[in-house]
């Protein structure tokens, strides 16, 4: 199955600095590649997405970039503001099941 | 907005005691899952379910889990028999179309603890 590796687990920016965090994924079939943002004790809620067939997408501060031949993708936050602090999940999802597999996670935490 | 609900929010129970955890899906969804999420850890699928049957299980969902859309707008996820080691956050989520490769909106989870 899918495995995807997420890292940093922590990262700690100051205000105004950009942020970035990088996953990998194993399986070269996943072509959908979400990034969920989760606030304490609250529901992972969706801030970006890529497909496979495009290498990169942006969102106002928050851009995603997908390298498939590395099968790597990568959320580049900037401007970092404190109500970015949270908990910042990769996932990967393909075709053969539409489950997803998440990453471990990494705790932004924007210093004011 | 719509928005995926789940009761209850936090449901403790004994080791041993058979528990059913309830969602309410977005209504024009077609796909709907279940995760959990060990306090900590990553969040890690166990099943998805489509047209009233599961199509994509995990290791973790095993004989003591079920599923089942009693009507048309519950999902419930029971566990038969609850460990200590099934204390985590379960999260609902369902998505549109034909939901590969869509959006999954997740609910806001419901906590269980097994004492």
């Amino acid at each position: 199955g899918e495995n995807v590796e997420q890292h940093p687990s922590t990262l700690s920016v100051q205000e105004g600095d950009s942020a970035v965090i990088k996953c990998t994924y194993s399986d070269s079939a996943s072509n959908y590649f979400p990034w969920y943002k989760q606030e304490l004790g609250k529901r992972p809620q969706l801030i970006i997405d890529i497909r496979s067939n495009v290498g990169e997408k942006k969102d106002q501060r928050i851009a995603v970039t997908l390298n498939k031949t590395a099968k790597h993708f990568s959320l580049h936050i900037t401007e970092t503001q404190p109500e970015d602090s949270a908990v910042y999940f990769c996932a990967a999802s393909g075709y053969t099941g539409n489950q997803f597999y998440f990453g471990t996670g990494t705790s932004l935490t924007v210093i004011p | 907005e719509p928005e995926v609900t789940q009761t209850p929010s936090h449901q403790v129970t004994q080791m041993g005691q058979e528990v059913i955890l309830r969602c309410v899906p977005i209504s024009n969804h077609l796909y709907f899952y279940w995760y959990r999420q060990i306090l900590g850890q990553k969040v890690e699928f166990l099943v998805s379910f489509y047209n009233n049957e599961i199509s994509e299980k995990s290791e973790i969902f095993d004989d003591q889990f079920s599923v089942e859309r009693p009507d048309g707008s519950n999902f419930t996820l029971k566990i038969r028999s609850t460990k200590l080691e099934d204390s985590a956050m379960y999260f609902c989520a369902s998505s549109d179309l034909l939901g590969t490769n869509y959006e999954q909106y997740f609910g806001p989870g419901t906590r269980l603890t097994v004492t």
